[in-house]
């Protein structure tokens, strides 16, 4: 069975900060790793994922994610937040289907 | 490319009616397709995985006789909740998994649905 869980539903960053969303999953099998974004009423958009290859992972819009297998870890960063990096964030884990982490809330202030 | 339409995008119809949402792959071909609903301020839930020409798989907890999924097509899939009650108001969102040799799912733009 697969599960992901993201720590802290809602975090607060200062534009220009560094943002930091924090997601540890659970797989039995080498597990592909997403990053996804949703905007108020909007589908979800893929930030980056991993499948295996760079434990390094860099997206779109500035975001980079590190897998770690010792840590079961994928957490996301991004250096600087823009007041549009505030959405929801999922952390995703799957391989013939997708289960969703609960979602982090990020809110950016001016 | 790879995109993921939705329709309609928003539904409001009255108790004990039946909603159809479609779901189209606009520039690939899918032969697995997935839908979710999603409740405010909560995750994604995986209601069923939807496959061409078979049956759809449901996940645990979810009425199939409720939630009617249809893959007649490598591009559409389509949902149809029937008999409809207040409670099943929600954001459903599609997605259509690219085949590649690992998962790569896009998602489409989602339906909320609202049942007065």
């Amino acid at each position: 069975a697969q599960s992901v869980t993201q720590l802290g539903s809602h975090v607060s960053v200062s534009e220009g900060a560094l943002v930091l969303l924090r997601c540890n999953y659970s797989s039995s099998v080498p597990p592909y790793l997403f990053w996804y974004v949703q905007y108020p009423n909007q589908g979800l958009q893929l930030l980056l994922k991993y499948t295996s290859a760079a434990t390094l992972v860099k997206g779109i819009n500035g975001f980079e994610a590190e897998f770690k297998k010792s840590e079961t870890s994928f957490h996301l960063t991004k250096p600087s937040a823009h007041m549009s990096d505030a959405a929801e964030y999922f952390c995703a884990v799957g391989s013939d289907k997708v289960i969703f982490g609960p979602g982090t809330s990020l809110s950016v202030i001016p | 490319g790879a995109v993921v339409s939705q329709h309609p995008s928003w539904v409001i119809c009255k108790s004990g009616t039946s909603v159809k949402i479609e779901c189209r792959s606009l520039d690939f071909q899918a032969t697995t397709m997935f839908w979710y609903r999603q409740f405010p301020k909560q995750s994604l839930m995986l209601m069923a995985t939807s496959n061409e020409g078979s049956k759809a798989t449901y996940e645990q907890g979810v009425e199939k006789d409720k939630f009617l999924i249809n893959h007649a097509s490598l591009t559409l899939s389509t949902l149809t909740v029937t008999s409809a009650h207040p409670e099943d108001s929600s954001f459903y969102i599609c997605s259509a998994n690219l085949g590649s040799s690992y998962n790569e799912q896009f998602f489409g733009p989602g339906t909320r649905l609202t049942v007065l």
